[in-house]
């Protein structure tokens, strides 16, 4: 059974620092691997999807990597600001259409 | 953009009675899902629904939950006879292709 991980379960950091998120996985046989943020009482907004045959993606100023032989995945925030705070998990598919396994999250504090 | 929207976004039962979750999923998204996260809990699949049937279920998806597609636009959960325990919030989601997912803003049950 998967199990999915997520260190540090929280971080508060200064405006502007530069800071990485982990999620690992049990399980190297996925499908994709997507981070989402979480906002108080909102919904999970898709942020990144890497498929399993990839590396990495990028938008704006994150920066997701997936190693699939280690079991781990890391998001790059670049340039913290006090809008990134939220609660940011991973999730894994291990088939197309098939259920997500999410971590408990990491919430993400940036103080101005 | 277009989004999942999902009603109400709060609703409070006595135990033992039934309640209907509402989701009116992005319209031309062909796979749908309902998750719930007690608090303080990991975000947990429930249903996956593709083809006007249900195509995965998860151990917590028993005899007392039921989804259905009755007019081609909402998608709904059905909780039977609810029970204290049955309190979290619940996200609907779609995917055009079963890949990236869109959830909705979750609908916060308690029961009572």
């Amino acid at each position: 059974k998967q199990e999915v991980t997520q260190i540090p379960a929280a971080l508060s950091v200064p405006e502007g620092e530069n800071l990485v998120l982990n999620c690992s996985f049990t399980d190297s046989a996925i499908y994709n691997l997507q981070w989402f943020r979480q906002d108080p009482g909102k919904g999970l907004t898709s942020l990144l999807l890497i498929q399993s045959s990839q590396r990495e993606q990028t938008s704006g100023r994150l920066n997701a990597s997936l190693d699939k032989s280690s079991g781990r995945s890391t998001l790059y925030i670049a340039a913290s600001q006090p809008g990134d705070s939220a609660t940011y998990l991973c999730a894994l598919a291990e088939t197309s259409g098939s259920r997500l396994t999410f971590g408990e999250g990491t919430q993400l504090t940036v103080n101005p | 953009e277009p989004e999942v929207t999902q009603t109400p976004s709060h609703q409070v039962t006595q135990m033992g009675q039934e309640v209907i979750l509402r989701c009116v999923p992005i319209s031309n998204h062909l796979y749908f899902y309902w998750y719930r996260q007690i608090l303080g809990q990991k975000v947990e699949f429930l249903v996956s629904f593709y083809n006007n049937e249900i195509s995965e279920k998860s151990e917590i998806f028993d005899d007392q939950f039921s989804v259905e597609r009755p007019d081609g636009s909402n998608f709904t959960l059905k909780i039977r006879s609810t029970k204290l325990e049955d309190s979290a919030m619940y996200f609907c989601a779609s995917s055009q292709q079963g890949v990236r997912l869109h959830f909705g803003n979750g609908t916060r049950l308690t029961v009572t």
